[in-house]
């Protein structure tokens, strides 16, 4: 069964202090795996897609990085707009359809 | 600009009653998709769409269904409503197979 996992479930930072939110996966063949951010009260937002191990993205402050089990989304000085839940999904190689993680919940504090 | 958009945004509905949630996209995408989100468990795939005509069950498609009959419309119908169903569901598309997909806003559901 394809599942994917996220960690931690919540992470709180100061301005300016950089980390990372880890996304692990198993899936039979990997088609692509996505990173969205969700907002409160919002739909998920498309961030990056990547494809292969070694793969990397990068957009701002985030940067999106691919191994063949897992997946890191690195936040380099994070500034409180960046505060959201940052979703993981998986593109199986044999359907169409996403696998979701259960978010990691990030606040940045001013 | 290209858009998908979700009415109503809130709804509080009776136990046994039949509900409808509109899901409407202006990308011209032959891929929708309908998903719920539960505290604790990821967007889970309830019904999904690759065309005019064509739907299929996702995860959990029980007590839900869909049908297709224009390229711009999927509306999700809850044939009797239990207080499990509720939920925050979005609607999403996607223009080919390995492509993103955009989401919309999302609607609440609260069964009473």
């Amino acid at each position: 069964e394809d599942q994917v996992t996220q960690s931690p479930e919540a992470l709180r930072l100061q301005e300016g202090e950089s980390s990372s939110l880890n996304c692990s996966y198993t899936v039979s063949g990997l088609r692509g795996l996505f990173w969205y951010r969700q907002d409160p009260g919002k739909g998920p937002e498309f961030l990056f897609t990547l494809y292969s191990a070694g793969e990397e993205k990068e957009k701002e402050r985030l940067k999106a990085t691919l191994t063949k089990k897992e997946s890191f989304l690195h936040i380099t000085a994070p500034k409180p707009e960046d505060s959201a839940t940052y979703l993981c999904a998986v593109q199986p190689n044999y359907g169409q359809n996403f696998v979701f993680g259960p978010g990691t919940r990030l606040s940045v504090l001013p | 600009d290209a858009e998908i958009t979700q009415s109503p945004r809130h709804k509080i509905t009776e136990t046994g009653r039949q509900v409808t949630l509109a899901c409407h996209q202006t990308w011209n995408h032959n891929n929708m998709f309908w998903y719920r989100q539960d505290l604790g468990h990821g967007l889970r795939l309830i019904h999904y769409s690759y065309g005019v005509q064509d739907t299929n069950k996702g995860e959990v498609s029980d007590g839900y269904s869909v049908s297709r009959s224009n390229t711009e419309d999927l509306p999700l119908t809850l044939e009797s409503a239990a207080s499990s169903q509720t939920s925050v569901y979005f609607c999403a598309s996607s223009e080919s197979e390995s492509l993103e997909a955009f989401f919309g806003q999302g609607t609440r559901l609260t069964v009473v």
